[in-house]
């Protein structure tokens, strides 16, 4: 079946360094990808979405790049915020489209 | 503004009790998501609604059951909760992309 992994349950780093959180998907097609991000005590929010086209998203300085030879679909940005703390979702979709696949999630811990 | 709304917010509960949690959403989306969400755990999927009285079971339906009678809204009932049933729940809906609700923080004593 459908699977997400994000190898990481913690990332802590100090503001202004590069982010890179991973996400590596099974599927048995090639699944729409989607990142969501959730603050403490909100809701989870959509960060990013693959595109079908191979083109880039980008969001809030956020990117992601969809690697279909290596199921990957890592986020990434160039240099850490305090506000980017959160709780990050990486969830494909299954083959019907109307389903994500939740992981457990990255917590990211931005640090002055 | 496309808005899901989850009632209530907070809510504590006796064991064998029942709950009812309601969400609505002003989007017409014919597809409707209940979650629970546990530290560690993440999103975990337990019904999915894809039209009014048109619900499968997600990855944990058990001690649940839904109900869905008008496209814009989604109930979640527990009969006689018990105290692992103590979460966060969010409903969401979607076209593709998924919206969801601020969360109801249940706690089960």
């Amino acid at each position: 079946g459908d699977s997400v992994t994000q190898t990481e349950g913690l990332v802590t780093l100090t503001e202004g360094l590069p982010v890179m959180l991973n996400c590596t998907y099974q599927s048995t097609y090639s699944p729409f990808l989607f990142w969501y991000v959730q603050h403490l005590n909100e809701a989870p929010k959509l960060l990013l979405k693959s595109f079908t086209d191979n083109k880039r998203p980008e969001h809030q300085g956020f990117h992601a790049t969809l690697h279909k030879s290596s199921s990957s679909f890592h986020l990434q940005k160039s240099s850490a915020q305090l506000s980017d703390s959160a709780l990050y979702y990486c969830a494909p979709a299954t083959s019907s489209g109307q389903k994500l696949v939740f992981g457990q999630g990255t917590i990211l811990k931005v640090y002055l | 503004d496309m808005k899901v709304t989850q009632m209530p917010r907070y809510l504590i509960k006796r064991m064998g009790e029942n709950v009812l949690l309601e969400c609505g959403q002003d989007m017409s989306h014919e597809t409707m998501y209940w979650y629970r969400q546990d530290p560690g755990l993440g999103l975990q999927l337990i019904y999915i609604s894809y039209d009014v009285d048109s619900n499968s079971e997600g990855d944990i339906p058990k001690g649940y059951r839904v109900s869905r009678k008008k496209r814009e809204h989604f109930s979640l009932i527990l009969d006689s909760a018990k105290t692992n049933q103590t979460s966060v729940y969010f409903c969401a809906s979607s076209t593709y992309e998924q919206y969801f609700g601020p969360g109801t923080r249940l706690t089960v004593l």
